[in-house]
C-alpha cells in the first residue's frame, strides 16, 4: 500500500546552499507535520499543515526554514543557506485529521559539509 | 522547554520479562496520548494511544497507563521479545503532537 513517500532519502550538501526536501503523504490525509531528529535527540517539531488552515509554524527553528503544501497533498520544505547544524533526519508524517496517529515516512537524512 | 520528557535514554530487559516505559508531561491541556516505536533508518510506527478520560488501553502485549494527578503515562511491553528492541518514543497532542526524546530498548537474550 502507499505510504508517506519522502524524497530524496539522503542528501548531501554544502554549506550555504538551498535544500529541497519532499514529502507525499498518504492519499486523504489532510493534516501533515514536519519533524526532524539530530543525533541523539528526540523529534522536533517543525510545522504542521490541516486542511486549508494556515500552518503552525511555531517550531520552525529559523527564518531559513520554510515550508508550503500545494493543492492539501504534496508538501516541500525548504532550508536556504543551509547550516552545520541543520544535518539531521527531517520526517513528515501525515493523519487523517489533526492529533490522530501520525503514519511517519522513512526521512530524509541530510548532511551539510 | 520540553512539554514531554522521557528520563532514562535507555532500558535493558531479559527477553521473557516485563517492559516498563515512562514519560512525564507538564502541559494539563493534553488530551491524548500516543507511543511509537522506530527501528533505525525507518519512520517511527504507531502502537499505542489513549484518551486523557481513560487510564489504561491495552493492545495484545503493550499496555499504556495514564495518571493525570501525576501527569505521567507508562508503556507495559510484557512479555519482551527480541523484535522489541527499538527506540520508543512518547508523544502528547494539544493542538498538534509533540514528542519525547525517546528511550532505546534493549532486550537481552
Amino acid at each position: 500500500g502507499a505510504g508517506v513517500s519522502q524524497s530524496p532519502s539522503n542528501k548531501v550538501t554544502e554549506k550555504g546552499k538551498d535544500v529541497e526536501l519532499r514529502c507525499d503523504p498518504i492519499s486523504g490525509h489532510t493534516a501533515l507535520y514536519w519533524y526532524r531528529q539530530s543525533l541523539g535527540q528526540g523529534l522536533e517539531f517543525l510545522i504542521y499543515f490541516q486542511g486549508n488552515s494556515a500552518p503552525d509554524k511555531s517550531g520552525l527553528p529559523s527564518d531559513r526554514f520554510s515550508a508550503e503544501r500545494t493543492g492539501g497533498s504534496v508538501s516541500t520544505l525548504t532550508i536556504q543557506r543551509t547550516q552545520q547544524e541543520d544535518s539531521a533526519v527531517y520526517l513528515c508524517a501525515s493523519s487523517l485529521d489533526l492529533g490522530r496517529a501520525l503514519h511517519f515516512g522513512n526521512g530524509t537524512r541530510l548532511t551539510v559539509t | 522547554d520540553q512539554q514531554v520528557k522521557q528520563n532514562s535514554p535507555s532500558l535493558s530487559v531479559q527477553e521473557g520479562r516485563i517492559s516498563i516505559l515512562n514519560c512525564d508531561y507538564t502541559n494539563s491541556m493534553f488530551d491524548y496520548f500516543l507511543w511509537y516505536k522506530k527501528y533505525p533508518a525507518e519512520g517511527p510506527t504507531f502502537l499505542i494511544s489513549i484518551s486523557s478520560i481513560k487510564d489504561k488501553n491495552e493492545d495484545g502485549r503493550f499496555t499504556v497507563f495514564l495518571n493525570k494527578s501525576a501527569k505521567h503515562l507508562s508503556l507495559h511491553i510484557v512479555p519482551s521479545q527480541p523484535g522489541d528492541s527499538a527506540v520508543y518514543f512518547c508523544a502528547a497532542r494539544d493542538d498538534k503532537i509533540i514528542f519525547g526524546k525517546g528511550t532505546r530498548l534493549h532486550i537481552l537474550p
